[in-house]
């Protein structure tokens, strides 16, 4: 079965410090896509990211990082230099890649992050 | 592009009553999800359309959820009666069958089951 560990519930930091949310899934399927999903105060669900279990670079994006190690079965989430902005709920998520291209995120409970000035 | 539609935003309603929530997909995407998002926690899977069709519904308590898609486009949620432990947002996503994986969401229905 599928399932996605967020050990961390909520991470406090001051402003223009780094923050890495940690996140380890689980699953028997050799083909699947990890993703982060950012749930601000407004309530919905803005996409971060994917990666597919056949690519495991790490990607950066901004301020943004994402740390993909299929060894440990983890996909860490890096927030350079934080900012006020940033706070809000972070969500992995796991889905697998059918057949069919049907699709089923199964998430973590989220780490809410809460950047103070 | 507009993105997931969803109405209402907010409801409160009493526990034994029924209540419906709409949600509008982006246009062209043919999978349409619904998830129950109860508070502190990540969304959970309700049901899953592919087109007018029912992909995955494990999830569903079907004694009192229930979901339609008639058109393929846009799709209504139920539930009826509704309980205390109902109160949660529910959220509604959508995705292109395929390539692409990634889900957008709506800004979600918040119930408050009182």
């Amino acid at each position: 079965a599928q399932k996605v560990t967020q050990a961390q519930t909520e991470i406090s930091v001051v402003e223009k410090e780094d923050v890495t949310l940690d996140c380890v899934y689980e699953t028997r399927d050799t083909t699947y896509y990890l993703f982060w999903y950012k749930q601000p105060p407004s309530g919905e669900l803005v996409f971060l990211i994917r990666r597919n279990s056949f690519d495991e670079q790490n990607e950066i994006s901004g301020r943004y990082s994402w740390n993909f190690q299929k060894s440990t079965s983890s996909f860490n989430f890096t927030i350079t230099a934080s900012q006020v902005v940033d706070s809000a709920v972070y969500f992995c998520a796991l889905s697998e890649a059918r057949g069919t291209g049907f699709q089923k995120l199964v998430f973590g409970t989220g780490t809410r992050l809460l950047v103070s000035p | 592009e507009a993105g997931v539609a969803q109405s209402p935003r907010y409801k409160i309603i009493e526990k034994r009553q029924s209540v419906a929530f709409w949600c509008n997909p982006i246009s062209g995407h043919a999978t349409l999800y619904w998830y129950q998002q109860i508070l502190g926690q990540g969304p959970k899977l309700l049901i899953q359309f592919q087109n007018n069709g029912v992909v995955d519904d494990s999830q569903l308590p079907k004694d009192r959820f229930s979901a339609e898609r008639l058109k393929g486009v846009d799709s209504t949620l139920k539930i009826q009666p509704a309980k205390l432990e109902d109160s949660a947002v529910y959220l509604c996503a959508s995705s292109l069958a395929e390539p692409s994986p990634e889900q957008f969401f709506g800004p979600g229905t918040r119930l408050t089951v009182l």
